[in-house]
C-alpha cells in the first residue's frame, strides 16, 4: 500500500532488552515524526526528521532513546535497556513537509516485562 | 501542564443526531489544528484541519469551528453514524518543527 508502514506490530521484551522498532514513511515525504502513546495517555511527540537529520532530539524521555533515518527514507527508533515504563504504543507519522498534514502508520505496541 | 485539552473522555450519541466534541487550548501562537480519528489497533486517521486565519473548516459531515478568542475549537460531525464511534484526537501543530500536540482524546459511541 501507499501509507506509512511499521514494524514489528507487536513487541514483547523483556526487561533490559534492545528492541528497534521500524517506519516506513510514504514515499516523498520529507519529514518523519515518531510518538508514543502510553495507556490512557494523548500521543506524546518524541522525535523528528526532516530529509535525515535530526534536529531535535529534545522530546526523547531519556538518552536510552535513540532514532535514526537514513537515505531521506525508513527510520528506526532504538530503545536500549528497555523499562516497564517504555510500554507504549508507538507511532510513526510522515508529512511531505514540516507542518504539512501528518499521516500515520499503524504504530508498534512495545510490552516490556 | 497540557497545552491541549479535551476534558470529555467520552460522548453517547444516537445515531443521526449531531456529535460536538470539544477542544481547548492554552497557547495562542498556536495557528494550526487538526482534527484525527482512531480505531482500537490502528493509527490515527487525519479527518480534518483548520488554520488559525479562518473560523469554521467544512468537509462533509464534518465541520471544525475555531474560536480564537476564547482558545476553543469544536468538531461537528452531523448526521453521526455507528461507523464514527472512535476515540477522537485534538491536535496543534506546537512549532517551527511541525510536531503535534494532542489532547488525551474523546471515545465517541454513536448508537443505532
Amino acid at each position: 500500500g501507499a501509507g506509512v508502514s511499521q514494524s514489528p506490530s507487536n513487541k514483547v521484551t523483556e526487561k533490559g532488552k534492545d528492541v528497534e522498532l521500524r517506519c516506513d514513511p510514504i514515499s516523498g515525504h520529507t519529514a518523519l515524526y515518531w510518538y508514543r502513546q502510553s495507556l490512557g495517555q494523548g500521543l506524546e511527540f518524541l522525535i523528528y526528521f526532516q530529509g535525515n537529520s535530526a534536529p531535535d532530539k529534545s522530546g526523547l524521555p531519556s538518552d536510552r532513546f535513540s532514532a535514526e533515518r537514513t537515505g531521506g527514507s525508513v527510520s528506526t527508533l532504538t530503545i536500549q535497556r528497555t523499562q516497564q515504563e517504555d510500554s507504549a504504543v508507538y507511532l510513526c507519522a510522515s508529512s511531505l513537509g514540516l507542518k504539512d498534514t501528518q499521516y500515520f502508520g499503524p504504530g508498534t505496541r512495545l510490552t516490556v516485562l | 501542564d497540557q497545552q491541549v485539552k479535551q476534558n470529555s473522555p467520552s460522548l453517547s450519541v444516537q445515531e443521526g443526531r449531531i456529535s460536538i466534541l470539544n477542544c481547548d487550548y492554552t497557547n495562542s501562537m498556536f495557528d494550526y489544528f487538526l482534527w484525527y480519528k482512531k480505531y482500537p489497533a490502528e493509527g490515527p486517521t487525519f479527518l480534518i484541519s483548520i488554520s488559525s486565519i479562518k473560523d469554521k473548516n467544512e468537509d462533509g459531515r464534518f465541520t471544525v469551528f475555531l474560536n480564537k478568542s476564547a482558545k476553543h475549537l469544536s468538531l461537528h460531525i452531523v448526521p453521526s453514524q455507528p461507523g464514527d464511534s472512535a476515540v477522537y484526537f485534538c491536535a496543534a501543530v506546537g512549532g517551527s518543527q511541525g510536531n503535534l500536540i494532542f489532547g488525551k482524546g474523546t471515545k465517541l459511541s454513536v448508537k443505532p
